[in-house]
């Protein structure tokens, strides 16, 4: 059980480049989430799914897209990356018994935009 | 929407003793309350949680309170150890958007020998 994986680990972009985060889980979850973490704010809600082919805007959404055709993956897409978007960006993933929400996380993926 | 307010920002205590974290939160239909370690260069792990029908929860060395009255949560660990030197988040479901999670800003414990 590798639990919650993000790839890549580090990535380092140029203003205006794209790219893709990838988060895959395997342990039947239905839900996953993804948040960005930056100094001193703690963790922060991007997008996240409620189920495969469902995807819903989080706190801070603009800029970012996300897709999860498949029910054990969940990407998280920057079409046009920012300097803003520098950031710690991490994958979560849960399931739901009507009064938890207890969530697994990844082990992150750094992003520098220059 | 839901604030998640955690204090302090930083903790500093001597191998041994006790450290505290205090979380408030603001929806008051909030019911489920878990508590995050984040180790240097990994992701957040859960080590406790509580829900709103009970007042305290144990786990060895760490505990939870809550006060749903005063819409406030505390971690307790006690007999500190170096390797509970990390970052810890409180987070509280908010119910009224989803049943999404929202975190609090995050308490760096240093735990000196």
């Amino acid at each position: 059980n590798a639990g919650v994986t993000q790839t890549p680990k580090f990535r380092v972009l140029k203003t205006g480049q794209s790219m893709t985060l990838l988060c895959a889980q395997d342990m039947n979850h239905e839900y996953m989430y993804w948040y960005r973490q930056d100094p001193g704010m703690g963790l922060r809600l991007i997008h996240y799914s409620v189920g495969e082919g469902t995807t819903a805007k989080g706190e801070v959404p603009d800029g970012y897209n996300v897709s999860r055709l498949k029910k054990q993956n969940f990407l998280l897409g920057l079409e046009s990356a920012a300097p803003s978007q520098t950031s710690v960006y991490f994958c979560a993933s849960s399931y739901r018994d009507g009064h938890t929400d207890t969530q697994y996380f990844g082990p992150g993926t750094r992003l520098t935009v220059l | 929407g839901e604030n998640v307010e955690q204090h302090p920002s930083t903790l500093s205590v001597q191998e041994g003793d006790s450290a505290v974290i205090k979380c408030t939160y603001s929806d008051s239909a909030s019911n489920y309350f878990p508590w995050y370690k984040q180790e240097l260069g990994k992701g957040p792990q859960l080590i406790i949680d509580i829900r709103s029908n009970v007042g305290e929860k144990k786990d060895q060395r760490i505990a939870v309170t809550l006060n749903k009255t005063a819409k406030h949560f505390s971690l307790h660990i006690t007999e500190t150890q170096p390797e509970d030197s990390a970052v810890y988040f409180c987070a509280a479901i908010y119910r009224a958007a989803g049943n999404k999670l929202t975190f609090g800003g995050g308490t760096r414990v240093l735990v000196k020998p």
